[in-house]
């Protein structure tokens, strides 16, 4: 059972520089979540998506776009990294809302020099 | 300012005893509360909710108590075993509002053999 799959699983990008993170989940969700983990903050959501078209920005969206083309991939793309943008990224799926788990991929390590 | 909050970044137990993980809230509006673990290098996995019209839920060695006059939750996990030892991130979810789901910034819980 592969469940929620993020690729890469670490990445180093130069300020300025472009990136996409990959989510993948097998389950069938109709709800997709980005988070980033930064130290003593918790996870804070960036993009989440409630079905196949259709994305909504979180609580952190600035210098992120995401795409969902396909129910079972979200992307988050990162047009011009910056060194703020340094964090661990999550993604997530749910069935969906409320009072239902999440699904978390592994994560993503971000850092931007 | 901080919707959800653990105000103690680290707890140790020994095996056998009772860990107790606290959290407290500001926004009245949560419907339901979540408690997440994650191990290092690993997404987190949903571990308990609880509604907020009840004041416990208990699922084997986990038992969640929220006390809504006071704003406060807490997890208790009895016996404490080693392989509790994690980070654990409280949760709060506002159904109407797609993008209030919250985590604090999490508690470390180590269990010493």
């Amino acid at each position: 059972n592969a469940g929620v799959t993020q690729t890469p699983k670490f990445r180093v990008l130069k300020t300025g520089q472009s990136m996409t993170l990959l989510c993948a989940q097998d389950m069938n969700h109709e709800y997709m979540y980005w988070y980033r983990q930064d130290p003593g903050m918790g996870l804070r959501l960036i993009h989440y998506s409630v079905g196949e078209g259709t994305t909504a920005k979180g609580e952190v969206p600035d210098g992120y776009n995401v795409s969902r083309l396909k129910k079972q991939n979200f992307l988050l793309g990162l047009e011009s990294a910056a060194p703020s943008q340094t964090s661990v990224y999550f993604c997530a799926s749910s069935y969906r809302r409320g009072n239902t788990e999440a699904f978390f991929g592994q994560g993503t390590r971000l850092t931007v020099v | 300012d901080q919707q959800v909050k653990q105000n103690s970044p680290s707890l140790s137990v020994q095996e056998g005893r009772i860990s107790i993980l606290n959290c407290d809230y500001t926004n009245s509006m949560f419907d339901y509360f979540l408690w997440y673990k994650k191990y290092p290098a690993e997404g987190p996995t949903f571990l308990i909710s609880i509604s907020s019209i009840k004041d416990k839920n208990e699922d084997g060695r986990f038992t969640v108590f929220l006390n809504k006059s006071a704003k406060h939750l807490s997890l208790h996990i009895v016996p404490s075993q080693p392989g509790d030892s994690a980070v654990y991130f409280c949760a709060g979810d506002q159904k109407t509002s797609y993008d209030k789901v919250i985590f604090g910034p999490g508690t470390s819980l180590s269990v010493i053999p």
